[in-house]
Order: C-alpha cells, then sequence, then structure tokens
C-alpha cells in the first residue's frame, strides 16, 4: 500500500519567514495530493491539492510542487502569519483509494 | 447545514463498554471514512467505505465494526472498549480523487 513520509515533525519559523514542508509517496500509480490544516482541537481543513497532471499549484500566500519522477511533494507558505500557526498534513491518494496521510508537521510561527 | 456531522463530540466510558459513534453526510459523497488520530496527532485510517461496500479494512481489532445503512451513513461501533482506544476518532466523506470533508471528530476516553 501507499506510505507517505513528511518532514520535518515540528517546524519554528518567525513571522514573515518562508516555511516549506516536503513529503515523499511511494505509490507511483498515486495522482491526487492534498495538504490538510488541523488548527488545535479542530478538525483537518482542505488548503491546498495537486493532481499528477500538473507540477505546481497557487493559491495567494500558499504554493504546492509536484515532482512525479522523484516522488515528493512540498507546501511552500510565503509571509507567514500567527494564524498559520497548526499542523500541517499531507496525503497521497489514486482513483478511489483512501487518502493516505503524512505524519504531520506542527508549524509554529511566532510574533 | 454541516457537510459530515458526527456524534457525539465527546465521549467518556469505562473499561469494556460498547459504545457508538455517529455520522452522516449530505454532500452526495460514494466514499465514507474512518480516520483515528492518536495523541501524536497521527491520522490512520480505519475503514473506507464505497457505495456501502468495505473497501478497506486496516488492521484494526475486531472490536471495531463499522456499519453503513445507506451511502450517507456510516457508523462505528466499539465493543468492549480499552484504554488504548482513547483517540480522536474523525468521519469523512469524498469522490473519487477529490477533498475529503472531515467531521468534527470525537473525543473518545477510557477510563
Amino acid at each position: 500500500g501507499e506510505n507517505v513520509e513528511q518532514h520535518p515533525s515540528t517546524l519554528s519559523v518567525q513571522e514573515g519567514d518562508s516555511a516549506v514542508i516536503k513529503c515523499t509517496y511511494s505509490d507511483s500509480a498515486s495522482n491526487y495530493f492534498p495538504w490538510y490544516k488541523q488548527e488545535l482541537g479542530k478538525r483537518p481543513q482542505l488548503i491546498i491539492d495537486i493532481r499528477s497532471n500538473v507540477g505546481e499549484k497557487k493559491d495567494q500566500r500558499i504554493a504546492v510542487t509536484l515532482n512525479k519522477t522523484a516522488k515528493h511533494f512540498s507546501l511552500h507558505i510565503t509571509e507567514t502569519q500567527p494564524e498559520d500557526s497548526a499542523v500541517y498534513f499531507c496525503a497521497a491518494s489514486k482513483g478511489y483509494s483512501t487518502l493516505t496521510f503524512g505524519k504531520g508537521t506542527m508549524l509554529l510561527v511566532s510574533p | 447545514d454541516t457537510a459530515v456531522s458526527q456524534t457525539p463530540k465527546y465521549l467518556v466510558t469505562q473499561m469494556g463498554n460498547d459504545k457508538s459513534i455517529k455520522c452522516e453526510q449530505n454532500l452526495g459523497h460514494d466514499t465514507m471514512y474512518w480516520y483515528k488520530q492518536d495523541s501524536k496527532k497521527f491520522l490512520k485510517i480505519m475503514f473506507s467505505y464505497n457505495n456501502k461496500e468495505l473497501i478497506i479494512n486496516e488492521t484494526v481489532p475486531n472490536r471495531f465494526s463499522p456499519k453503513s445503512p445507506d451511502k450517507a451513513h456510516l457508523n462505528l461501533h466499539i465493543n468492549s472498549l480499552e484504554l488504548g482506544d482513547s483517540a480522536v476518532y474523525f468521519c469523512a466523506s469524498s469522490n473519487s480523487l477529490s477533498e475529503a470533508f472531515f467531521g468534527q471528530g470525537t473525543r473518545l476516553t477510557v477510563v
């Protein structure tokens, strides 16, 4: 089955800095890669996703890149703000298969 | 209207008891899931149902049994609860290669 590795497990940055979270996946047939943000005590919510037919996608301060050859994808957050502090999960799936999540990255943005 | 709703939000019970968590989605999605989130925040898939058929059953104890009366509902029944079952359980739903929507979570505490 699919295996998703996520790094780092914790990331501390100063407000205004950029943050990068990286994930690798094992199943070359996976073709859907979402990123979820989970605030303390809340449910995970999608912030951005990418499908295997594109290499990069951007939404305001958030961008995701995908390298299918290397089987890795990354989340980039620019101009971080304290409200970006949360746990971020990457995931991978194919077709109707279940989303397999990485172990999460706790992002702390200090004012 | 809440897209994915699960009840109860909190559940405190004694070891050995049997309990159920209910989940309903009004998004018309074909697939529903149960995830377990432990104290380390890792989201681990337990079950996945596609059009009322079980398509994944990860290696969870058979004390856990999912029940899907129709494709809008996926309930989780747990027999003989153990201390190690304490966690947050999330229900989610999705269609193929699209965003998974999560319920609010049920925090189960076994004492």
